[in-house]
Parts: C-alpha cells; sequence; structure tokens
C-alpha cells in the first residue's frame, strides 16, 4: 500500500521560504509509472495545483505559473523523497499543503494516493 | 488555464434517495485516445481528497459501485444511486488533459438533510 508522509513547519514569516518534505513508500519517487505532485487548499483559491516531478529516463518538474520563479520541486532518489520549496511567502500562500501521486503506469490512473496536508501560515 | 465549473454549490441529500453534481468544463476534455480526462475526489471532513472515479467514470480502488461517472467532452455528471451517511463531504472534479496544469473545480458540498 503506497503512503505518502508529509513533514515541514507550519509557520513561516513573510518573506521567508516556505520547505515541505513528502515521504514516500511503497513506491519508488524514481518509479516511471507516477508523477508526484504537490497542490494546495485555501479559502481564496480552492485547491490549486503548484509542481510536479517524474522520472521518464531523466527528470522532468513542472510548475505552475501562479509560483513559477517562487517555487522548486526536488526529488531525493536517496531518501525516496520529494520536496516543496516556495519562496518569499506573503499572507496569500497561506493554505493547507498536499502531496499527491498521479499514477500512470500504463495509462492514466488519476490522483490516487494523497499525504495528509500540513496546514501553513504565513505571520510574523 | 481551463476553468472548471461545479453545480450546485451545495447538495442536501436524503439517506437512501439518489443524488447527481454537475461538472463542465471550458475547454474539451476528450482526448485523442478517446478517453476523457476528467476525475472525481471526495474530501471528508478533515480529511485529505480521495479519488473516486477516473477518465469519466472508472471507479478507484475501494469505491462503491453506487458511486458512477458519465459525460464526455465539456459535461460531466457524477450520480450516487443512494445516499448513505458516509458520503457527505465536499466533491471536486478535476480535469487531467492539461497535465500537469490540472485544475479543480470549486465543489459541491453534500450534506445529509
Amino acid at each position: 500500500q503506497v503512503q505518502l508522509q508529509q513533514s515541514g513547519p507550519g509557520l513561516v514569516k513573510p518573506s521567508q521560504t516556505l520547505s515541505l518534505t513528502c515521504v514516500i513508500s511503497g513506491d519508488s519517487v524514481s518509479s516511471n509509472g507516477a508523477a508526484w505532485n504537490w497542490i494546495r487548499q485555501s479559502p481564496s483559491r480552492g485547491l490549486e495545483w503548484l509542481a510536479r516531478t517524474q522520472y521518464r529516463s531523466k527528470w522532468y518538474n513542472d510548475y505552475a505559473v501562479s509560483v513559477k520563479g517562487r517555487v522548486t520541486i526536488n526529488p531525493d532518489t536517496s531518501k525516496n523523497q520529494f520536496s516543496l520549496q516556495l519562496e518569499s511567502v506573503t499572507p496569500e500562500d497561506t493554505a493547507v499543503y498536499y502531496c499527491a501521486r498521479v499514477s500512470a503506469r500504463g495509462g492514466y490512473y488519476g490522483m490516487d494516493v494523497w499525504g495528509q496536508g500540513t496546514t501553513v501560515t504565513v505571520s510574523s | 488555464d481551463i476553468v472548471m465549473t461545479q453545480s450546485p454549490l451545495s447538495l442536501p441529500v436524503t439517506p437512501g434517495e439518489p443524488a447527481s453534481i454537475s461538472c463542465r468544463s471550458s475547454q474539451t476534455l476528450l482526448h485523442t485516445d478517446g478517453y476523457s480526462y476528467l476525475d472525481w475526489y471526495l474530501q471528508k471532513p478533515g480529511q485529505s481528497p480521495q479519488l473516486l472515479l477516473y477518465l469519466g467514470s472508472n471507479r478507484a480502488s475501494g469505491v462503491p459501485d453506487r458511486f458512477s461517472g458519465s459525460g464526455s467532452g465539456t459535461d460531466f455528471t457524477l450520480k450516487i444511486s443512494r445516499v448513505e451517511a458516509e458520503d457527505v463531504g465536499i466533491y471536486y472534479c478535476m480535469q487531467a488533459i492539461d497535465t500537469p496544469r490540472i485544475t479543480f473545480g470549486g465543489g459541491t458540498k453534500v450534506e445529509i438533510k
């Protein structure tokens, strides 16, 4: 059974960097049949996709236009995890952040595994 | 970005009765492979979203057969044949044809009358 375990601080000061980690069990971050995503949820923006990393003979990283230039997603094969870094945060980045897997082995099977969510508040 | 619009915003339901949620996309979700890249998710109170249906009508593992999906192109429907108390929560549709730039609908809150 695939599980995603998130970790990271719940409070970040404005202008600082938000850093979250998602540890994978039961699958591999370098699997050719999966894509690893960060999504956030807030009352004002709803569910918003932020970033994706996937390995298809080489690593591909993609970012939402809304956060491009501030966001980085990094896979870590040695720890079988992936991380999100969001720079220069403002109160508008306050949200619940989720990591999630898209299953795509031989087709498309939806976003079938989600982390437990991390509530991040941006405040001084 | 593809805009996803759901209706209604709120849906009071009676246990044992059917329920239906609509989702419309601003662009076709029909891929050249013949599938519509539309998923349905349920977020129960205090939990992460969970996958119900993918590619419009395919139930995810463990999802009861009272949940069904239909539609193609830009108009989709999620139906619950007989609502149970455990089905309360917020239902979201999500388009995946513009992967990785997936987008979600605003959600439909299902609650027991």
